[in-house]
């Protein structure tokens, strides 16, 4: 079992619709991230939070909205997504601090109709 | 811009073969982690060398680290139908803007067949 946990697991959303995809941690790691795979390919870095403020964005459209509201979570707000946004979202934890490993969740496979 | 060429892309073997996947750069990294994807599933990490030159064995997987710290290999002895999945290895470097920062190879999709 992962030690991250993300929720759901699937989404299907219109391009209309306005959902958010939620990050759980409880290892006390302070860097939070997010990261956008297409399949077969390497994920590629949105976000990077640590303690709690944003530090990284990756240049990532403004339909894409982060959110840390505490330690442990972690959101992306979605809204007006297009077609080319359907991938798997995964997020990850890491203790701050020089090499530290990044503990990954599973990610939540989101499909724009 | 910091790249990582990992090869090959695909690997297509028989159970019991050995395979050698290769991540190579011409920047210097502060460490290599290597990590296996399985499909439905998130990134696990399988290890993180730090010292040029250092050598990691975790069971049939040994991990090695070039000496000016470029480079990295990940060699698989007598693989399995369990190895199949991808493998990627990704770069860090120390403090600086790039903090927090995976540098991804492109990953190695392998499949073990029985």
């Amino acid at each position: 079992d992962t030690e991250v946990t993300q929720t759901p697991k699937h989404l299907v959303m219109g391009m209309t619709n306005k959902k958010s995809l939620k990050c759980e941690q409880h290892m006390g790691h302070r860097a939070m991230y997010w990261y956008k795979q297409k399949a077969k390919k390497p994920p590629e870095l949105m976000f990077v939070y640590s303690y709690e403020k944003l530090s990284i964005n990756e240049s990532v459209p403004s339909r894409f909205s982060p959110e840390c509201p505490n330690s442990s979570l972690l959101n992306l707000h979605l809204h007006a997504l297009q077609p080319e946004d359907s991938a798997l979202y995964l997020c990850a934890s890491s203790r701050r601090g020089d090499n530290q490993p990044q503990h990954f969740g599973d990610g939540t496979r989101l499909s724009i109709l | 811009t910091q790249l990582l060429e990992q090869s090959p892309q695909f690997l297509s073997i028989q159970e019991g073969e050995n395979l050698t996947v290769y991540c190579n750069s011409s920047s210097v990294f502060s460490s290599l982690q290597w990590y296996r994807q399985e499909p439905g599933e998130g990134p696990v990490l399988l290890v993180t060398v730090v010292t040029g030159g250092e050598v990691k064995k975790l069971k049939r997987l040994t991990f090695q680290f070039g000496d000016a710290r470029k480079d990295s290999s990940l060699h698989i002895t007598a693989a399995q139908p369990g190895d199949t999945g991808l493998y990627l290895c990704a770069g860090t470097n120390a403090g600086g803007t790039s903090y927090g920062k995976l540098t991804f190879g492109q990953g190695t999709i392998l499949t073990v067949h029985p």
